[in-house]
């Protein structure tokens, strides 16, 4: 059965780095998403991507943030300068179209920690 | 905004023993409603959905009804076993935007 992967599946970083996350969707799927979910919060909208641009973002996804689907397969969560409080758990998500009745598919998801 | 509130866990059970996890949610217009389930270790997983008021999503011996009048989606499953062990989230969608937004989620531990 098709999958949603992402990687690394944990990553370690510097405050002030720049980190890239890694997601390959289901290949024929057109629409993209990611997600987070700090420690013990809620799982939050990021963000989601159609046709090579953002078609929704949340008030978290600011000027740090951006994404990019550089080839055909892969769709990437870039942050410029991580923050302490970026310490999260990111999830790319892939649908085979939109209006909110179609389903989500997750990835494992990547576990970002920040020092 | 929409919103969903679950109930709150952790919910510990007995194998066999009867599961009812609560969530309802706020949304304007015609939102489309989903579980999804968390294993240790693992992603998010749709467990079942309902697009309509009235539907009855259903998957492994899990339900939820669509309840448009209680703005409610409360899973059950009649019988638990270990192996359903995991986080439950609940989660809403409104026509037009693509978000999923999720509850909070609720852990659930089988005990054999």
């Amino acid at each position: 059965e098709p999958e949603v992967t992402q990687t690394p599946s944990h990553q370690v970083t510097q405050m002030g780095q720049e980190v890239i996350l890694r997601c390959v969707p289901i290949s024929n799927h057109l629409y993209f998403y990611w997600y987070r979910q700090i420690l013990g919060q809620k799982v939050e909208f990021l963000v989601s991507f159609y046709n090579n641009e953002i078609s929704e973002k949340s008030e978290i996804f600011d000027d740090q943030f951006s994404v990019e689907r550089p080839d055909g397969s892969n769709f990437t969560l870039k942050i410029r300068s991580t923050k302490l409080e970026d310490s999260a758990m990111y999830f790319c998500a892939s649908s085979g179209r939109t209006g909110g009745t179609d389903t989500q598919y997750f990835g494992p998801g990547t576990r970002l920690t920040v020092l | 905004g929409d919103s969903v509130t679950q109930m709150e866990g952790p919910v510990t059970l007995s194998e066999e023993a009867f599961l009812t996890i609560n969530c309802t949610y706020t949304a304007t217009g015609y939102p489309s409603l989903f579980w999804y389930v968390q294993y240790p270790g693992e992603g998010l997983q749709l467990l079942l959905k309902a697009t309509k008021a009235d539907d009855k999503g259903s998957n492994k011996g899990f339900e939820a009804t669509y309840r448009k009048e209680t703005t409610s989606f409360h899973l059950e499953k009649g019988s638990v076993q270990v192996s359903d062990s995991a986080v439950y989230f609940c989660a809403v969608t409104q026509g037009g935007s693509e978000k999923l937004v999720f509850g909070k989620g609720t852990k659930l531990t089988v005990n054999p």
